[in-house]
């Protein structure tokens, strides 16, 4: 079935610092979300995207859909100490019946030293 | 306000026993799903509903059994046949649009499971 490769699994930065992680499939997706997920809670959505080379940002947070659309990733600027946390990648594809299914990657862990 | 609620938020179970874990939502999404976490993992889909009074396996339905009686409901049993049941439980919903296709997910704040 269809994977998503995450990477890097874990990162280890200091505040003001930017960020980069990406995932890359072999698979076409439809769509692109990325997630958020503080420790012990549920993961929040950050960004979704759409099209192919959307490029799409949310304060600090800035995501692009890549042209192939086997791939995406996820830029963080000038990172603050509550970026900690395990950001998720996850693509939405075209299942066999019609329908659609997401998938997850698993996650890269942010640390943010101060 | 609305959201997707799990109770309780920490649960813990003897062996052999099974146990039933809540998920709520108001925000009258027609899908709902059922995830499990592992350290180190990402989420791996358990069962998934479409509609009220159906539901689907996911990757890992081993071990557990679901419902779907009303459209805000979907518990999640965890029955003693699970190998392995100590885990991070989430929760989630989503619009589910015509032609099958369905929206972005929401999560709720989970429920992690302790068989001891």
């Amino acid at each position: 079935g269809q994977q998503l490769n995450q990477s890097p699994q874990s990162m280890f930065i200091q505040e003001g610092e930017d960020v980069s992680m990406n995932c890359t499939s072999s698979s076409i997706f439809n769509t692109w979300l990325w997630y958020k997920q503080d420790p012990g809670e549920g993961p929040v959505l950050l960004i979704a995207l759409y099209k192919a080379g959307e490029l799409t940002s949310n304060g600090r947070l800035t995501a692009q859909f890549g042209i192939t659309r086997k791939d995406s990733f996820l830029n963080i600027s000038a990172s603050i100490p509550s970026d900690v946390g395990i950001y998720f990648c996850a693509g939405l594809f075209l299942a066999q019946g019609g329908s659609e299914k997401l998938v997850f990657g698993k996650g890269t862990k942010l640390t943010v030293n101060p | 306000d609305g959201g997707i609620t799990q109770s309780p938020k920490y649960l813990f179970r003897k062996e052999g026993q099974n146990v039933t874990l809540s998920c709520e939502q108001n925000l009258n999404h027609d899908a709902m799903y059922w995830y499990r976490q592992d350290p180190g993992q990402g989420l791996r889909l358990i069962y998934y509903s479409q509609i009220v009074n159906d539901f689907q396996k996911g990757d890992i339905a081993e071990g557990y059994s679901v419902s779907r009686e009303k459209k805000e409901s979907f518990p999640l049993t965890v029955t003693s046949a699970q190998k392995n049941p100590t885990a991070f439980y989430l929760c989630a919903s989503s619009i589910d649009q015509a032609g099958g296709y369905t929206d972005t997910q929401y999560f709720g704040p989970g429920t992690r499971l302790t068989v001891l």
